[in-house]
């Protein structure tokens, strides 16, 4: 139980395109879920929380109109990386907690690898 | 300033032979402490976590809050421990992980 699918695995496009990421909690609700980008070589760094009904909250640093955080259902969250740059090229990974039992620990999507050309 | 530090970047040691990734952190209120893994070509995928108390594949982890320190200890590793593991405190009242920067086990036949 408790599998979250992100979904596209990997994207390459153009520079200037805006692009969608979906994260998905295939067996269980989540009201909340995370965003993470990671570097090559680099750790995990949490970009946003998304939260379903309202808006994310994102972390110091992280432009919310760059990247728009919808997360319209119990398990369903979007990120869109929009007019992406090479810069914004990286490795996009989503997490997901189980709604209504505490202490539950986060369950992680395979991640999106973004290239920009 | 919320902090994670696992002070090695890469581990290697034979099978059979202990291995231990050091993990401290520097974090306000009580935080719960876990330890995630990545095998090869696999997602991040929790490997155990300090409220648990238990051991996961021969892994355990101490919370020494005096030390604010949760290394992570396997007596005899096996080659199939090589993996990328990472440190994650999480604060108790919104979740939010923050991840070290990772330690990559490799264990030699």
């Amino acid at each position: 139980g408790a599998v979250v699918s992100q979904h596209p695995s990997r994207v390459i496009c153009k520079s200037g395109t805006s692009v969608k990421i979906e994260c998905r909690s295939l067996d269980f609700q989540a009201t909340t879920m995370f965003w993470y980008r990671q570097f090559p070589k680099q750790s995990l760094m949490l970009m946003a929380t998304s939260n379903e009904g309202s808006k994310a909250t994102y972390e110091q640093g992280v432009e919310k109109d760059k990247f728009l955080i919808n997360h319209a259902s119990l398990t369903l969250s979007t990120l869109t990386v929009t007019s992406a740059h090479p810069e914004d090229s990286s490795f996009y990974i989503c997490s997901a907690r189980v709604d209504g039992m505490s202490n539950q620990p986060q369950h992680f999507g395979d991640g999106t690898r973004l290239s920009i050309l | 300033a919320q902090r994670v530090t696992q002070p090695e970047k890469l581990l290697s040691v034979f099978k059979g032979a202990p291995v231990e990734l050091k993990c401290n952190y520097s974090y306000s209120g009580s935080p719960e402490l876990f330890w995630y893994v990545q095998y090869s070509r696999q997602r991040l995928q929790l490997l155990l976590r300090h409220i648990s108390r238990e051991s996961i594949k021969g892994f355990t982890a101490d919370l020494n809050k005096g030390e604010t320190s949760f290394h992570l200890k396997k007596p005899f590793a096996q080659e199939e421990d090589s993996a990328m593991y990472y440190c994650a405190p999480s604060r108790s009242n919104d979740y939010k992980l923050s991840f070290g920067a990772g330690t990559t086990v490799t264990v030699r036949a």
